[in-house]
């Protein structure tokens, strides 16, 4: 069965760095694009990033690009999450979600992990 | 980008139907037909009930199902029982390898 387990969250000052990953297993990684999505306490649900299958293609949120950068390693199964220039607004859980196909073009997200918590606060 | 349209709340007894709508514009609901729904119990992660619309994934339930029509999509869950009580959440594909969600719909069984 797909499992998605993130690890890496915990508390960070605002204005640092903190990476997230997402080991994945019970599919063929390396053929499928991965998100990142995250959810802030007591609210909904907001996208990321993306990555393609072979990760020559990324795209991000316009609330995170040029801070945040999403990689992954398909030799290891797994997805990362680089977040720099970090603030208040970046506390969330952050989940990693599997793509319905490889490519990071359109098409919807078919498992989630359980999340990680990310706390900025100085 | 804003999020797409859904209903804060809404509430059913055991046994009755909801509707929760999802509205966004014809750049996103209305261009695509990569609609989601996700179920969300509290505390937990997400977890998909309906694709491109009006499609159900193997194993979940034949009370949910979907429908889109222009920029509104819909999840109709017949025949509530308790474990429907859930946050519900919209997707959709909104083009530029970018999704957007609703911002959520709290479903209360009665």
């Amino acid at each position: 069965q797909v499992q998605l387990v993130e690890s890496g969250g915990g508390v960070v000052q605002p204005l640092g760095s903190l990476r997230l990953a997402c080991v994945a297993s019970g599919f063929t990684f390396r053929t499928y694009a991965m998100h990142w999505v995250r959810q802030a306490p007591g609210k909904g649900l907001e996208w990321v990033a993306v990555i393609s299958f072979d990760g020559s293609e990324e795209y991000y949120a316009d609330s995170v690009k040029g801070r945040f950068t999403i990689s992954r390693d398909n030799s290891g199964n797994t997805l990362y999450l680089q977040m720099n220039s970090l603030t208040t607004d970046d506390t969330a859980v952050y989940y990693c979600a599997k793509d319905e196909d490889s490519l990071a073009v359109d098409g919807y997200f078919d498992y989630w992990g359980q999340g990680t918590l990310v706390t900025v606060s100085s | 980008q804003s999020a797409l349209t859904q209903p804060a709340s809404v509430s059913g007894s055991p046994g009755q139907s909801i509707t929760i709508s999802c509205t966004g514009t014809s750049d996103d609901v209305g261009s695509y037909r990569f609609v989601s729904w996700h179920q969300q119990h509290p505390g937990k992660a997400p977890k998909l009930i309906m694709f491109e619309a009006n499609q159900r994934p193997s194993g979940v339930s034949s009370r949910f199902s979907g429908s889109k029509s222009g920029n509104t999509a819909s999840l109709t869950i017949s025949g509530l029982q308790a474990e429907d009580e859930a946050d519900y959440y919209c997707c959709a594909y909104a083009g530029g390898s970018t999704w957007m969600f609703g911002a959520g719909t709290k479903l209360t069984v009665l």
